[in-house]
């Protein structure tokens, strides 16, 4: 089983639609989590990070359930823009490890 | 506009050259990282330098050889590279080091390399 397991997608949804991606993780010592998201031969951006409480960015939700050991991603709105590869990065506690899961790709559709 | 700067942006090299890349921050992070990428894949671990020093080396070939002159800079040494070898090479930053916090890390352009 992988550390971090994302659904690659690729998910295609019309504009305006709210679209979720879930990440999951096997580590219970993971201690960080964030979003990257990476567009067509560019680097990596960093789009938010995840807190236990739940946190939100304008139309960009992001949640951790250390329960169920996974964070997801909620998109409202959707924009042509927002196209993109979305990666799930989780750090290790123990040791700091950064785990890349393979990424969700979105395409948003006018 | 990314913090972390690397250059070149595109090299094609033949299998005999020698090669550098080269990556700078100026944000005061404490460890720097080299990252490989080929298409639709995640980014792959290969160095790690936490205060200047090589803290992680994820059993790369010695063809790839890592340099970091001070706390700003960090670079790439390719010699007698494979074709498997080409790849998007990306460079990163933290304001810890692994093991020590949990900041994320800032990517540099990356360096998109040809090996013919």
């Amino acid at each position: 089983r992988k550390e971090v397991e994302q659904d690659p997608g690729p998910f295609n949804v019309p504009e305006g639609a709210t679209v979720a991606f879930n990440c999951t993780y096997s580590n219970s010592a993971s201690q960080s989590f964030f979003w990257y998201r990476q567009d067509c031969r560019k680097e990596p951006k960093l789009l938010m990070s995840v807190y236990s409480s739940g946190n939100e960015d304008g139309r960009f939700t992001a949640q951790l359930n250390r329960a169920s050991q996974y964070i997801s991603l909620l998109i409202r709105d959707s924009k042509l823009s927002d196209s993109a590869t979305y990666l799930c990065v989780v750090i290790l506690g123990n040791t700091g490890k950064l785990i890349f899961g393979q990424g969700t790709t979105l395409q948003v559709k006018p | 506009d990314t913090e972390v700067t690397q250059t070149p942006k595109h090299l094609v090299m033949g299998m005999t050259n020698k090669k550098s890349l080269k990556c700078e921050q100026h944000m005061g992070h404490r460890a720097m990282y080299w990252y490989k990428q080929k298409a639709k894949k995640p980014p792959e671990l290969m160095f790690v330098y936490s205060y200047e020093k090589l803290s992680i080396n994820e059993s790369v070939p010695s063809r790839f050889s890592p340099e970091c002159p001070n706390s700003s800079l960090l670079n790439l040494h390719l010699h007698a590279l494979q074709p498997e070898d080409s790849a998007l090479y990306l460079c990163a930053s933290s304001h810890t080091t692994p093991g020590q916090g949990s900041s994320p890390l800032h990517f540099g352009n990356g360096t998109r390399l040809t090996v013919t």
